[in-house]
This record gives C-alpha cells, structure tokens and sequence, in this order.
C-alpha cells in the first residue's frame, strides 16, 4: 500500500481551467502538506493541516484552495489556472507537524501542465 | 525560515563514501537536522535524522559536528541509485520542513 497517494500523477490543461488534485495518507498522520517544485527542482511549502485546521498557509495566490475533509485527505483545487502554475505538486505528511524527530512521508507528486 | 547551505553538486565514484556537507549555524538546541533526497521523478524520502549524537542507519550515518553548526551525511559506499538530490534540513520548532537548494549528487560507473 502506498503510504501517500495523489492523484492524478500526471495533468494537462488550458489556462484559466479550474482542477483538482486529491491526497490521501494511510499513516495515520495528523498533519499533511502541500509543496510545490517549480522548474529550478527548488521545493516550496503551500500549506500545512493539522487534523483538518490550516496552519501553515505561505504566501499562495487566492486560486489555491486546499480542503481537508478529514485528517487522512488534503485536496488541492486550483481556480483559474495559469501558466506559471506549472509545476511539481507534492502531498506530504507527517505524525503532529514538524517536531523534533517527526519524519515527513511525501506523495510521488502530481505533474501540471498549464498550456 | 530556517536556512542551510550546501553544495550545489558533488560527483563519486561508485562503490566508494560520500561525504556530503551541510551547515547550518542558525540551528537551535533542541532542532533535530534531518536528510532527505529525492531520486529523479520521485517525491523526497527520508535518510536520517540526528539531533547530537552521531547516527546509523541501514542507508547511511550523519556525523553531526560538536557546536551543531554543520553536520555531514555519508553514504557509505555509493550505488548508481543512490544519484539524487540530498537535501538538509531542520524545522526550527515550527509545522515546516523548509527545504533549500540541496545537492546534486551524481555517481559515476
């Protein structure tokens, strides 16, 4: 069983298309992230939950809406994409945040394309 | 943020250890340093994690220096599948894994 799934692994769309990506952890984790890895491999955190409560919630255009309808799942919908939203997503998690010692478990990523 | 600095990239011969360097002066006392590396097309996976002492484990050791400021992750004899970036990192008591820039390693046959 995989650990972190996301789906779906692979996404082409138009410019100002509305999608979702979809996460789910089998960890039995508390916490779950949202990572984006632009062209330059350089990783960046979105978002972060906490048994369903945003805690982390960096400097993200409005379009990006996460959605946590329970501590296992963490929904990414993105609302007029554009093309500098093409990138790596990662879905992540990790036992109650990142304390001393906590391991973060990350999905093998959603590729998006925006055309 | 917390902020660590590495080696953009670094080459091994394989079969032989790898010592890949990190610094990261701003680590506080109680901030565990973690390594994580990420295989081409592939999400980042954890290595190890050490917070004084040095560390074992079946993929490689961490020797972390004496002030904390900078540790080290080898790899003890390096395989064509160990070619990824490897990334150091600590949460500084926060809900993030903040990740920098990492270093590309690449193993040569």
């Amino acid at each position: 069983d995989t650990a972190v799934s996301q789906t779906p692994k692979y996404l082409v769309t138009q410019m100002g298309n509305d999608k979702s990506i979809k996460c789910e952890q089998n960890l039995g984790h508390d916490t779950m992230y949202w990572y984006k890895q632009d062209s330059k491999k350089f990783l960046k955190i979105m978002f972060s939950y906490n048994n369903k409560e945003l805690i982390i919630n960096e400097t993200v255009p409005n379009r990006f809406s996460p959605k946590s309808p329970d501590k296992a799942h963490l929904n990414l919908h993105i609302n007029s994409l554009e093309l500098g939203d093409s990138a790596v997503y990662f879905c992540a998690s990790s036992q109650v945040g990142a304390f001393p010692g906590n391991t973060i478990y990350f999905g093998e990523g959603s590729w998006l394309t925006v055309v | 943020d917390a902020k660590t600095t590495q080696p953009n990239s670094m080459e091994s011969n394989e079969e032989e250890p790898v010592h890949l360097p990190c610094n990261h002066s701003t680590i506080s006392g109680t901030d565990y340093i973690h390594w994580y590396r990420q295989l081409p097309s592939q999400g980042p996976e954890y290595v190890i994690h050490g917070l004084t002492s040095n560390v074992n484990n079946r993929m490689a050791s961490l020797a972390i220096a004496e002030d904390r400021k900078s540790s080290t992750l080898i790899l003890h004899r390096a395989t064509l599948r160990d070619a990824a970036v490897y990334y150091c990192i600590f949460t500084s008591g926060t809900y993030k894994y903040i990740f920098g820039t990492g270093t590309r390693l690449k193993v040569l046959a």
